[in-house]
């Protein structure tokens, strides 16, 4: 079965330093999320992606943090300067359209950052 | 705000016990999905409920939307130490665009 594919698996680095995550979805899907999930708590949303567009980035700390899908195929999370608080597992999810429901999020594993 | 809360935080029982864990909101939901996630790994959906009332079983779990669609319950029958993990719900709504909606989780351990 097709995977979303996600890389480094932990990143270790310290604050202030900038440091970026990469997502491949699977081939096909149209939707791209990065999600940050801290320890003992939900997944929350930072960046929607449909196709190359941004169609949701209302959580996303615009001062530090970036996202880019250049041709609507992978992504690219960056942040600069990272904070102690940015410490938590990164996500990627991707879909083959917006309805949750037609379209079931398929997840990577996911990025542990550790910000010292 | 958490608009949806899910209870219990956290769950340890024994091998073959059943147990309920649920997903509350005031807020009425399109749809909710249950998702199940093991450490280090990202989650996968277990099952996505629509239609008030409905109720659907995977193997020994039974997932259950509630009549008004603002609540979800997840029924395991005979825990497995396989079923161990975190367990997430997530609600889409429709004047939100069905951006889906998390909970913080129910952590379950099954111990042998």
């Amino acid at each position: 079965e097709a995977e979303v594919a996600q890389s480094p698996r932990y990143k270790i680095t310290e604050k202030s330093q900038a440091v970026a995550f990469w997502c491949d979805p699977i081939s096909g899907h149209a939707t791209l999320y990065w999600y940050r999930q801290i320890l003992g708590q939900g997944p929350e949303l930072l960046v929607q992606f449909q196709d190359e567009s941004v169609v949701d980035d209302s959580q996303l700390p615009k001062d530090r943090f970036s996202a880019e899908r250049l041709k609507g195929v992978d992504s690219t999370l960056k942040i600069q300067p990272a904070e102690l608080g940015d410490s938590a597992m990164y996500l990627c999810a991707s879909s083959q359209g917006t309805d949750s429901y037609n379209s079931p999020l398929h997840f990577g594993n996911g990025t542990r950052l550790t910000v010292t | 705000t958490q608009l949806l809360e899910q209870s219990p935080q956290f769950l340890s029982i024994q091998e073959g016990e059943n147990l309920t864990v649920y997903c509350n909101s005031s807020s009425v939901f399109s749809s909710l999905q249950w998702y199940r996630q093991e450490p280090g790994e990202g989650p996968v959906l277990l099952v996505t409920v629509v239609t008030g009332g409905e109720v659907k079983k995977l193997k020994r779990l039974t997932f259950q939307f509630g009549d008004a669609r603002k609540d979800s319950s997840l029924h395991i029958t005979a825990a497995q130490p396989g079923d161990t993990g975190l367990y997430l719900c997530a609600g889409a709504r429709v004047y939100s665009n069905y951006q889906l909606i998390w909970g913080a989780g129910t952590k379950l351990i099954i111990k042998p």
